[in-house]
């Protein structure tokens, strides 16, 4: 199947600072891509969906001027946790869809905010 | 009712035998069905896509999808320890976002 990447997969910062994870599909052009959350033993939730070129559309509740995505081009979305808080951390994966539709998942990013 | 049911288990089986996943759903507007795997602290994998009723064979895999029941199972046969996980449904309607099930954890014992 399709590889998506994601870097990094683990991170720890302190409380007040600005994180950016980066997503990029490795063998396949991704008009959409998707950015989920997931607390141990959770099913993931998704936060919001990104298209190439167009601002993201956030899912209710999620803050989008806390969340920054941007999808610059067909292979790499990135989402920036901006002040970072303890309540913050947690398994971030994205996801890309090719164009057949189906959705591969990347490997996730584990934040630890301190 | 959540638009996707899917039993969380776990489920354990021993080594060898069959295990049947099954997930039922309210949306009848859902066109493209899918199984995840995922193991602790990684991403899911995606195993099986499919997009009409019947079923789908890959490996060890076999997918079913009974649209007029909104039900779809997964079956794994000759299971192996190496394939403990959670296991996720995901369905959608054309366009539109996966909506997952809860995930089912199988515990494969030898």
């Amino acid at each position: 199947g399709a590889v998506v990447s994601q870097h990094p997969s683990r991170v720890i910062c302190k409380s007040g600072t600005s994180v950016k994870i980066e997503c990029r599909s490795l063998d396949f052009q991704a008009t959409t891509m998707f950015w989920y959350r997931q607390f141990p033993k959770k099913s993931l939730m998704l936060m919001a969906t990104s298209n190439e070129g167009s601002k993201a559309t956030y899912e209710q509740g999620v803050e989008k001027d806390k969340f920054l995505i941007n999808h610059a081009s067909l292979t790499l979305s990135t989402l920036t946790v901006t002040s970072a808080h303890p309540e913050d951390s947690s398994f971030y994966i994205c996801s890309a869809r090719d164009l057949s539709g189906e959705q591969f998942f990347g490997p996730g990013t584990r934040l630890t905010v301190l | 009712q959540k638009e996707v049911e899917q039993d969380p288990g776990p489920l354990s089986v021993p080594e060898g035998a069959i295990v049947s996943l099954n997930c039922t759903y309210s949306n009848s507007a859902f066109q493209y069905f899918m199984w995840y795997r995922q193991y602790s602290r990684k991403g899911p994998e995606l195993l099986m896509y499919t997009y009409s009723s019947g079923n789908k064979e890959d490996g060890r895999f076999t997918a079913q999808v009974d649209k007029s029941s909104k039900y779809i199972s997964l079956f794994i046969r000759d299971s192996q320890p190496s394939d403990s996980a959670t296991y996720l449904c995901a369905m959608r309607q054309y366009g539109n976002k996966l909506v997952f099930g809860a995930g089912t954890i199988l515990r494969v014992k030898s």
